[in-house]
């Protein structure tokens, strides 16, 4: 079955240090993936999304995110946080099925220190 | 342009009455999605619609929950009765089409807290 693992429940680092949430997942078949961040009290937005081609994807706020097929992974990555970025993160797999139905991760819960 | 709309953002009522929750997705967009979040549970799909037909209820976790779409603009998430357990983040999303790659558009959710 599809799923979606992301193994960092909490994750703290401190404004300006680099990031890297790890997301892996399991899927048959060419995925489709994305990364969400959910602030306190709101929805989850779209930080980018992965479908084919190039294995790097940018996203909006300065995210960017890696595809590795052989390790069945797609981290997010940052490369200097700001105090704003502390919210939640969440993966998501496009699994087959019809339509667009998102297996989601756990997420991991990102604490920015000043 | 506007986003996904849900109405109440906060609902707090007694176990056994009937909850009512609203969600008006992004216009042009066919495809709506429901979701309830937990602690426990995390994010769950409870139902799936296109072009306003329910396609996927499988989510929907017993007879007490329903959903409907009566048109393209408006959705509805019923629960009755409620209980204590149903207290919840409940989210609407929708995307423009239901291609594996479309991605989906949530609003900020309805806090349903039932006492």
């Amino acid at each position: 079955a599809q799923s979606v693992t992301q193994p960092d429940i909490h994750i703290t680092v401190s404004e300006g240090a680099s990031l890297e949430l790890r997301c892996n997942y399991s899927y048959g078949a060419t995925p489709y993936l994305f990364w969400y961040v959910q602030s306190p009290g709101q929805g989850l937005q779209l930080l980018l999304k992965y479908f084919s081609g190039d294995t790097l994807v940018q996203g909006i706020k300065g995210f960017e995110a890696e595809f590795k097929r052989s390790q069945s992974s797609f981290n997010l990555r940052k490369p200097s946080v700001h105090w704003s970025d502390a919210a939640e993160y969440f993966c998501a797999v496009a699994v087959s099925g019809g339509y667009n139905k998102l297996i989601f991760g756990a997420g991991t819960r990102l604490a920015v220190h000043p | 342009d506007a986003g996904v709309i849900q109405s109440p953002r906060h609902e707090v009522t007694e176990m056994g009455q009937e909850v009512t929750l609203r969600c008006k997705p992004i216009s042009g967009h066919n495809s709506l999605f429901w979701y309830r979040q937990t602690m426990m549970r995390g994010l769950e799909l409870l139902i799936y619609f296109n072009n306003n037909v329910p396609i996927d209820d499988s989510g929907m976790p017993e007879d007490r929950f329903s959903a409907k779409m009566p048109n393209a603009s408006f959705s509805t998430l019923k629960i009755q009765p409620s209980e204590p357990r149903d207290s919840a983040v409940y989210f609407c999303a929708s995307s423009l089409g239901q291609g594996a790659g479309q991605p989906q558009h949530f609003g900020d959710g309805t806090r349903l807290s039932i006492l």
